[in-house]
């Protein structure tokens, strides 16, 4: 699971900034998954993309949050107007085909909100 | 819709003891089950997974899970705990087919292994 790369990882941000998650799948994989760890809890679903194409947000919040994954680059995970509440662990993960049998985690960011 | 239930959020075993983390999971479809270990400040490892073979799974580190769908578990043992077994383990599962893409995860339970 070392070849999915996050960064940074470790974030800070005041109240109302943006923050940016990316990531760096598995070279060779299409398939990016993002998950939420909030303290205490496990990981939730939020959003499955392939290249240039959203599958499945509906873990997604409705308001201030957005992903994308484009043909060249690192998927990205964007949150704005960043609140308190967002203050958690994001993980992606990769696979090559679709499906998280075979799917590898990256690090993690672990964003604060201050 | 799934859920999946950790009993106990924090174990303690003594090294070379049984170690023996609990799963109990809800799927209104046939599953895919996942044990994930994280290290602290780490990502996921996959530990082992079920995905309609064979009921006694076995995985890395001499870990193994069984599924049983009759009491719809699948819990995790090693006969024998080691300090670096210290960790914390996620149950997840999946719907197997189109839906498979996406885990639902417990909220995991934290081992503490004793020298």
């Amino acid at each position: 699971n070392a070849g999915v790369m996050q960064n940074p990882r470790h974030l800070v941000r005041r109240r109302g900034q943006e923050a940016r998650l990316r990531c760096s799948p598995v070279k060779g994989h299409s398939h990016v998954y993002w998950y939420r760890q909030l303290p205490e809890e496990g990981l939730k679903f939020m959003v499955y993309l392939q290249k240039e194409n959203i599958i499945d947000e509906s873990g997604m919040p409705k308001e201030r949050f957005s992903a994308e994954f484009p043909k060249e680059g690192p998927s990205i995970l964007r949150i704005q107007q960043v609140v308190r509440g967002d203050s958690a662990a994001y993980f992606c993960a990769s696979s090559l085909q679709e499906g998280n049998t075979e799917a590898f985690f990256g690090q993690g960011t672990r964003l604060t909100v201050v | 819709a799934q859920s999946v239930t950790q009993l106990g959020s924090h174990v303690s075993v003594s090294e070379g003891a049984l170690v023996l983390l609990r799963c109990n999971y809800s799927s209104s479809v046939p599953p895919y089950l996942f044990w994930y270990v994280q290290y602290p400040n780490q990502g996921l490892q996959l530990l082992l997974k079920y995905t309609s073979a064979a009921t006694l799974v076995k995985g890395i580190n001499g870990f193994e899970a069984e599924f049983k769908k009759s009491e719809t578990s699948f819990h995790l043992t090693k006969p024998s705990a080691h300090m670096s077994d210290a960790a914390e383990y996620f149950c997840a599962v999946s719907e197997s087919g189109a839906g498979s893409y996406q885990l639902t995860f417990g909220k995991g339970t934290k081992l503490s292994v004793i020298p």
